[in-house]
């Protein structure tokens, strides 16, 4: 069984502070590594997509990913109160473009 | 106009009705999936379909049938609902042409079942 785990929260973190955020799979075939951001009610939403080891920085967000050690994270620097919500992290695992989904990490940005 | 709509956004039925929540997409994209998500669960894939004549079960298909009218539309069917099928309905695409399996959300469909 393939698994994509994540810590579910909540993951309360102070304004201006950096919130980390973690994932680890299974699958050690896994070719690309998505972290979504989702609101209360609301879809998912694309933040940022990794496929090689090391850092991707876009903006505020950085991914980080470690395929030896199956884990990839997204750290969030300066975060905002709008930052609050549930980040949910999704593994390609197959050549069919399947991706299995993380149940997600709720993060509370505290004003 | 959103790229992915579901249509209706919100349903309350009762137990064995037969119900069909909508997709649609604009966005050209050949690949759509429908998920469930319930709480502390994520999402769980149902069905997805590679182009209109492509078609496959998810993890948990059971209880569930689709039907891909066009590239841009998929419809999603429960038979006969239960209770424990209350949860928010997400339809998703994503293009093959890309060459990397983004997924794009629709708004979701919140279904409760009595």
């Amino acid at each position: 069984q393939k698994e994509v785990e994540q810590n579910s929260g909540p993951l309360s973190v102070p304004e201006g502070a950096i919130a980390s955020l973690n994932c680890t799979y299974s699958d050690r075939v896994s070719q690309s590594f998505f972290w979504y951001r989702q609101y209360s009610g609301k879809s998912p939403e694309l933040i940022m997509s990794i496929y090689s080891n090391g850092d991707k920085e876009d903006g505020r967000f950085t991914a980080q990913l470690n395929k030896a050690s199956q884990y990839v994270s997204l750290l969030i620097r300066d975060s905002q109160p709008s930052d609050s919500a549930t980040y949910l992290c999704a593994v390609r695992v197959d050549s069919n473009y399947q991706l299995i989904w993380g149940a997600g990490t709720k993060l509370i940005i505290k004003p | 106009d959103a790229d992915v709509t579901q249509t209706p956004r919100n349903r309350i039925t009762k137990t064995g009705k037969r119900i069909m929540l909508e997709c649609s997409q604009t966005k050209g994209h050949d690949r759509m999936y429908w998920y469930r998500q319930d709480p502390g669960l994520g999402l769980r894939l149902i069905y997805y379909s590679f182009d209109v004549k492509d078609i496959n079960k998810g993890e948990i298909s059971d209880g569930y049938s689709v039907s891909r009218q066009a590239q841009a539309k998929f419809s999603l069917s429960l038979e006969s609902a239960i209770p424990n099928q209350t949860a928010l309905y997400f339809c998703a695409t994503s293009d093959s042409q890309l060459g990397v399996p983004t997924q794009y959300f629709g708004p979701g469909t919140r279904l409760t079942v009595l």
